[in-house]
């Protein structure tokens, strides 16, 4: 069955390390999104591609960045990490026209930055 | 400004109490709403899209509704396996971007 996951599923880094989250479909979706969920603030976009070569950042970008080759992967990229980068992270894809805009989601990679 | 409001922010409900949970939504074109339920630990899973004013969709235990201006999420007669957050979110103009509510934490008590 075709599915989206997320490694590692837990993280834990120390402040100004790099830490790259990575994301794996196999729908053969053009688009992806790269979320963090907190208590009080919801889902918020960071990074979004929609398809090869394509990025642009969502409303919470600063101090991440995102590269997609191919189809399949969109790996995520804290440049030094910070502390207030401790989240939950998720990743998700949707396939590009015909109005469907439904986005599936990966299990989600909780990170902390001590 | 697009926004998606949820309500209420949390729900408490006997095993068999019927009731309903809100999505109300201001945009410019609206392309779709959908509902996910979340569970804890994971990742939001995707129930309904509800494309036009009118349209009802319905699984399980589960009846989404949509108007012009809200979403309404039926839950007849719930279970304990029913509690869960429970997520809006909606798709407007060219926008493939969907942009979420807030959610409605809903307990069943058995």
């Amino acid at each position: 069955d075709a599915e989206i996951t997320q490694s590692p599923r837990h993280k834990i880094t120390e402040t100004g390390r790099q830490v790259t989250l990575a994301c794996h479909q196999t729908w053969n979706h053009n688009n992806m999104f790269w979320y963090r969920q907190d208590l009080g603030h919801g889902l918020r976009l960071i990074h979004y591609s929609y398809g090869v070569q394509d990025t642009n950042k969502g409303e919470v970008s600063d101090g991440y960045s995102v590269s997609r080759s191919n189809t399949e992967d969109l790996p995520l990229t804290l440049e030094s990490a910070a502390s207030s980068q401790t989240s939950v992270y998720f990743c998700a894809s949707s396939p590009s026209g015909g109005g469907t805009d439904t986005q599936y989601f990966g299990p989600g990679t909780r990170l902390t930055v001590l | 400004e697009d926004q998606v409001t949820q309500s209420p922010e949390a729900l408490r409900l006997q095993e068999g109490e019927s009731s309903s949970l809100n999505c109300s939504y201001t945009v410019s074109g609206l392309r779709g709403l959908f509902w996910y339920r979340q569970d804890p630990g994971k990742g939001p899973e995707f129930l309904f899209t509800l494309y036009s004013a009118g349209e009802e969709k319905e699984k399980e235990r589960l009846k989404a509704t949509l108007t012009k201006k809200e979403s309404f999420l039926h839950i007849t007669a719930p279970k304990p396996e029913d509690s869960a957050t429970y997520l809006c979110a909606v798709g407007a103009g060219n926008n493939r971007k969907l942009i979420w509510g807030l959610g409605t934490s809903l307990a069943v008590n058995p």
